[in-house]
């Protein structure tokens, strides 16, 4: 079985606080997502990440792809409320998406 | 918003039944995905429909089963529900057929079965 394994599960910060969440696999990806997801809604995509080693920048929020392609991170500085939420990371391997799978999340909640 | 659709939001049923559950993808979009959320299992793929057609499978049930159709809505049935069928079905859409198409995920669907 494919595991993705994301940590904390669980993070409680103050707000202007720094964080970063860790998903972490023995698997080697094509490709990963991170994805956000709040109460009672959908995920909504924040990056794809293709390369090893590759750090994109989304405002506040830096991703980074690790060299091997098998671990992910994802740094939100000087955190605000708006960034509560569920963090999901997803990875593929290969082409098809039947080879997609998800961790299992870590809940954030930025406290103001 | 999305742009994507589902109903019902909100559907309690028995042990034993069968349902339905609806989407609409975003106008132009082809690809439409059904996910399953649930506390204890995660947020899992379970089938990919393109242009009509099934495009890739992921852990769905044999008791369930999906189409999509000419106008590209696609349905997710369930049968034979079972107690740990209850979760949250998501469905989402993508321009593109190929895997990581930005996907936009409806509002969700929460399944009771009692």
């Amino acid at each position: 079985t494919q595991l993705l394994e994301q940590s904390p599960q669980f993070l409680s910060i103050q707000e202007g606080e720094n964080l970063t969440v860790y998903c972490n696999s023995s698997s080697v990806f094509s490709s990963l997502q991170w994805y956000r997801q709040e109460p009672g809604e959908g995920p909504v995509l924040l990056v794809t990440v293709v390369t090893g080693g590759e750090v994109k920048k989304l405002k506040r929020l830096t991703f980074q792809f690790g060299d091997a392609r098998k671990d992910s991170s994802l740094h939100i500085t000087a955190a605000q409320p708006g960034d509560t939420g569920l963090y999901l990371c997803a990875g593929l391997r290969g082409t098809s998406y039947d080879k997609v799978i998800f961790g299992p999340g870590t809940s954030l909640s930025v406290i103001p | 918003d999305s742009g994507v659709t589902q109903t019902p939001k909100h559907l309690i049923t028995a042990t034993g039944q069968r349902v339905t559950l609806r989407c609409s993808p975003r106008s132009g979009d082809l690809s439409v995905y059904w996910y399953q959320q649930s506390l204890d299992q995660g947020l899992q793929f379970l089938i990919q429909y393109y242009n009509g057609e099934e495009r890739a499978k992921g852990n769905i049930l044999e008791r369930f089963s999906a189409q999509q159709f000419p106008d590209l809505h696609s349905e997710l049935n369930l049968s034979s529900l079972e107690l740990g069928d209850s979760a949250l079905y998501f469905c989402a859409s993508s321009g593109g057929a190929g895997s990581f198409y930005e996907q936009y995920f409806g509002p969700g669907t929460r399944l009771t079965v009692t």
